[in-house]
């Protein structure tokens, strides 16, 4: 069974400061892992879908990395802004899932303090 | 190109009552998931299905919980006979092609927060 972990699960950082979130799951063969940012009380933003195949994905100020072998990937947040508060959370699709549905790690609440 | 409706927002049941929440995916997406995001825990997964097939109902409890996807409409997730421990947010994902193999994202509405009084 595939288990997605999130470390930390809380993070606070003055702006301006480059930051690193990390992922972990416990099945490497997965389709491809997604990076999402839910803010307070909304839905979910898609960030970033690195598949499989791919060692990392860049938009902006974001890039995120994965090592399917070691079962883990990193989000790279560079020059944080107060703007960047909010819960991240990453989730894979396994190969072996016939449904196709996502799971979740616990997300890491991060806060940018001005 | 609006994203993933779903409504109502904000949705009050007293126990036993019924709960209908509704998703109407982005446009031209024929694939709709839903997920449970309970207080203080990750979200997980519920159904997913395509128009008028269930394809995966592993997540859902077995009792008390239906969704469909009809050929014309939005995809339901109904619960019959809430209680105090389906509170929770309920949300929605749509993507154009399965998921996996296709790579193709999965983009959420805005959920629905259900509270049972």
């Amino acid at each position: 069974k595939q288990e997605v972990t999130q470390i930390p699960a809380a993070l606070s950082v003055p702006e301006g400061e480059n930051l690193v979130l990390n992922c972990s799951f416990t099945d490497s063969a997965i389709y491809n892992l997604q990076w999402f940012r839910q803010d307070p009380g909304k839905g979910l933003t898609s960030l970033l879908l690195i598949q499989s195949s791919q060692r990392e994905q860049t938009s902006g100020r974001l890039n995120a990395s994965l090592d399917k072998s070691s079962g883990r990937s990193t989000l790279y947040i560079a020059a944080s802004q107060p703007g960047d508060s909010a819960t991240y959370l990453c989730a894979v699709i396994a190969t072996n899932n016939a449904g196709n549905m996502l799971t979740f790690g616990g997300g890491t609440r991060l806060m940018v303090k001005p | 190109n609006a994203g993933v409706m779903q409504n109502p927002r904000h949705l009050v049941r007293r126990r036993g009552q019924e709960a209908r929440l509704r998703c109407s995916p982005m446009k031209g997406h024929s694939h709709v998931y839903w997920y449970r995001q309970l207080p203080e825990e990750g979200l997980k997964f519920m159904v997913y299905l395509q128009k008028e097939n269930i394809i995966d109902e592993s997540g859902m409890p077995k009792e008390r919980f239906s969704a469909e996807f009809p050929k014309e409409g939005p995809s339901i997730l109904r619960i019959q006979q809430v209680v105090r421990g389906d509170s929770a947010a309920y949300f929605c994902a749509s993507s154009p092609h399965a998921g996996g193999a296709s790579n193709q994202p999965q983009h959420f509405g805005d959920g629905t927060r259900l509270s049972i009084l």
